[in-house]
Parts: C-alpha cells; sequence; structure tokens
C-alpha cells in the first residue's frame, strides 16, 4: 500500500493564479480531509468527506473547494489564489467507525507570490 | 480562539530521561484526545490517543494522562530516545463523529540531546 499520496511536493504561484492539489489514498478509507499548517497554529482543517460526493466544510474553508467523486481521490482546488494561502498543506484519510486514526500524506508546501 | 492549546513551543530532555509534553483544552464538549509526532518534511503520524473515559492510556514507552476537571493532558515519553525528536501536536474532537472535525493544538518541537 502506498498510503496518501499527495501531490505536487512544492509548488509556486502568483496571486490570481488557480492550481488543484492532488491526493489519493489506497486504503479504501471512506473518510478523506484536508489541513492546512501554520506556524505557531498548529494544523487546521480545510474540508472533508466522509465519502464519496459528500463534503462539509472545517475551519477555515474560505477560498478553497473540493469535490469527492471516488474514494480513492480528493483534490482541493485554490481558484484565485492569495499570499494568505501560502502554507503546508497535508491531506488525510481515516477508516470510519474502526478508530480515530487519520493517517497524513507527506504534505504540500504551497508559496504565493 | 485556541480551544486546544500547547504552551511550549519546544522542549529539551536528555536522552534517557523523561520528556513531559503539555496540552490545555478549552472546549468542555471534547472528550477524545490524540497525540500525533511529526518529523521534518513528512506527515504527521499517530502515536497515542486517550478517551474521556480514562484518566491514563500507556503504549510501550509512551503513557497519556487526562486530567478533565483541569481540562488538561499530557504525553510521558520513558526513556527518551534521539529518534523521539519531532513536533508533537496533541488533538481533541467531540465524540465519533467529532473524530471527523479534529482541533490540533499549535505543537511542540521536542529535542533529545544525547
Amino acid at each position: 500500500n502506498a498510503g496518501v499520496t499527495q501531490t505536487p511536493k512544492f509548488q509556486v504561484l502568483k496571486t490570481g493564479q488557480s492550481m488543484t492539489l492532488q491526493c489519493a489514498q489506497d486504503m479504501n478509507h471512506e473518510y478523506m480531509s484536508w489541513y492546512r499548517q501554520d506556524p505557531g497554529m498548529g494544523l487546521r482543517l480545510i474540508h472533508y468527506s466522509v465519502g464519496a460526493g459528500i463534503t462539509d466544510q472545517g475551519e477555515v474553508p474560505n477560498g478553497y473547494n473540493v469535490s469527492r467523486s471516488t474514494t480513492e481521490d480528493f483534490p482541493l482546488r485554490l481558484l484565485s489564489a492569495a499570499p494568505s494561502q501560502t502554507s503546508v498543506y497535508f491531506c488525510a484519510s481515516m477508516l470510519l467507525a474502526s478508530s480515530y486514526e487519520q493517517y497524513f500524506g507527506p504534505g504540500t508546501r504551497l508559496t504565493v507570490t | 480562539d485556541q480551544q486546544v492549546k500547547q504552551n511550549s513551543p519546544s522542549l529539551s530532555v536528555q536522552e534517557g530521561r523523561i520528556s513531559i509534553l503539555n496540552c490545555d483544552y478549552t472546549n468542555s464538549m471534547f472528550d477524545y484526545f490524540l497525540w500525533y509526532k511529526k518529523y521534518p518534511a513528512e506527515g504527521p503520524t499517530f502515536l497515542i490517543s486517550i478517551s474521556s473515559i480514562k484518566d491514563k492510556n500507556e503504549d510501550g514507552r509512551f503513557t497519556v494522562f487526562l486530567n478533565k476537571s483541569a481540562k488538561h493532558l499530557s504525553l510521558h515519553i520513558v526513556p527518551s530516545q534521539p529518534g523521539d525528536s519531532a513536533v508533537y501536536f496533541c488533538a481533541a474532537s467531540e465524540g465519533i463523529q467529532g473524530a471527523q472535525k479534529l482541533v490540533f493544538g499549535q505543537g511542540t518541537r521536542l529535542t533529545i540531546n544525547p
């Protein structure tokens, strides 16, 4: 099993550009989520999904869109990047009704200039 | 408003000694708590958890203590090893459904000195 994979590892965007951060898992987990990590802030939940076709907002959803068309994939879209979205982004997955343990990907470091 | 707080940004401990990492929370609805460990350039990995029906949970060198009245939990690592050097995050949730919406603390960077 590859676990949770994220692409790209690094990305630099100009203000106003759009992009999609990719996340995939091969563990057949129903739950997937996106977090951002900023210095002194810990990890903050952006969006999450409990299954294909179901998404919900987390603590900091503004400026981000998600969709879940398959169990395996959960892409995060930035429609118009802003410098405030400079951060490290982590995707995670979890088997619902089994444990509370979320499995995290290696992260994507995004810089918006 | 930070609902989960780790007030020590960093901690330095000698190899072989005990490391104690602390975490405070303000939301009395939190009833499940987790610790994650993070190495540089990697995602966090689950370490240990505790439910509010317990006040202690042990897994090898790692023990988590929960004091519900003080809204405080701590992670003890005994004995500390160089490989324990990492950033540790505590996280909290409200029940089973709440596990879908973890709230993390800011993290504590632990350095184990030889």
